[in-house]
C-alpha cells in the first residue's frame, strides 16, 4: 500500500501568513495526489485535484504542486475561515489511500 | 446542485450486519463511480469501496473485503454498502462520495454514524 506522510501534525499561523504543508508518497504516485479541507464537524471538501488542477469554487489562495512522491499545498494569506485539517490522499494505485492529516490552527 | 444523503447508520452490536443507502441527485447518477470512504471517531479518512458506473466492477481494501458489498441501483439514483460481520474498529462515519474520474472524490455526502459495540 502506498503510505502518505503529511507534515507538520499541526500548524499554528497568523492570518495573511503564506504557508505550505507536506505529503510525502511512500512510492510515485504520478501527479494522481488530490488535496481535501475538513473543517471542524463538517464533511471532507476536494480543494486540489491532479497536484495542482484547480477546482471550481475554491479561493484561488490555494495551490497544489509536485510530482512523484513530494507534494506540497500551500495557502496564500491564510484567513481565520482556513482553520481545518488538510487531507492527502493517491489515486494512482489501490488500495487508495489518505494521509493522516495537517491541523491548520489560527493564532 | 449536487447532492449525497445518507442514511442507515446506528448502533449494532459486533458480528451482526447493516446496510447503509446514498440517495443522490444534481447529476446524472449513472455515469459516475461511486464510493464509500470512513472517518473513525477523531481520526483520519479510509476509503472503503468503490463502484464502477454499471456496478460490474467493485474495489475494497483489505480491512473489509470479503465483509463489506457495495452496490448501486442506477434507477433510482441510489448506492449501497452492506456490511457483515462487523467489528468495533467499523465504528465511524460513513460518507458516500462521488468519483471525479480519476479516483478522488469530488463531493461527499453529509455521513451516517456506525458504532459497533455490545
Amino acid at each position: 500500500d502506498v503510505v502518505l506522510t503529511q507534515s507538520p501534525a499541526t500548524l499554528s499561523v497568523t492570518p495573511g501568513e503564506r504557508i505550505s504543508l507536506s505529503c510525502r508518497a511512500s512510492e510515485s504516485v504520478d501527479t494522481y495526489l488530490h488535496w481535501y479541507q475538513q473543517k471542524p464537524n463538517e464533511s471532507p471538501r476536494l480543494l486540489i485535484k491532479y497536484a495542482s488542477q484547480s477546482i471550481s469554487g475554491i479561493p484561488s489562495r490555494f495551490s497544489g504542486s509536485g510530482s512523484g512522491t513530494d507534494f506540497t499545498l500551500s495557502i496564500n494569506g491564510v484567513e481565520l475561515e482556513d482553520l481545518s485539517i488538510y487531507y492527502c490522499q493517491q489515486g494512482n494505485s489501490l488500495p487508495f489511500t489518505f494521509g493522516s492529516g495537517t491541523k491548520l490552527e489560527i493564532k | 446542485e449536487v447532492q449525497l444523503v445518507e442514511s442507515g447508520g446506528g448502533l449494532v452490536q459486533p458480528g451482526r450486519s447493516l446496510k447503509l443507502s446514498c440517495a443522490a441527485s444534481g447529476f446524472t447518477f449513472s455515469n459516475y463511480y461511486m464510493a464509500w470512504v470512513r472517518q473513525a471517531p477523531k481520526k483520519g479518512l479510509e476509503w472503503v469501496a468503490t463502484i464502477s458506473t454499471s456496478g460490474s466492477r467493485t474495489y475494497y481494501p483489505d480491512s473489509v473485503k470479503g465483509r463489506f458489498t457495495i452496490s448501486r441501483d442506477n434507477a433510482k439514483s441510489s448506492l449501497y454498502l452492506q456490511m457483515n460481520s462487523l467489528k468495533s474498529e467499523d465504528t465511524a462515519t460513513y460518507y458516500c462520495a462521488r468519483d471525479g474520474r480519476g479516483n478522488w472524490f469530488a463531493y461527499w455526502g453529509q455521513g451516517t454514524l456506525v458504532t459497533v459495540s455490545s
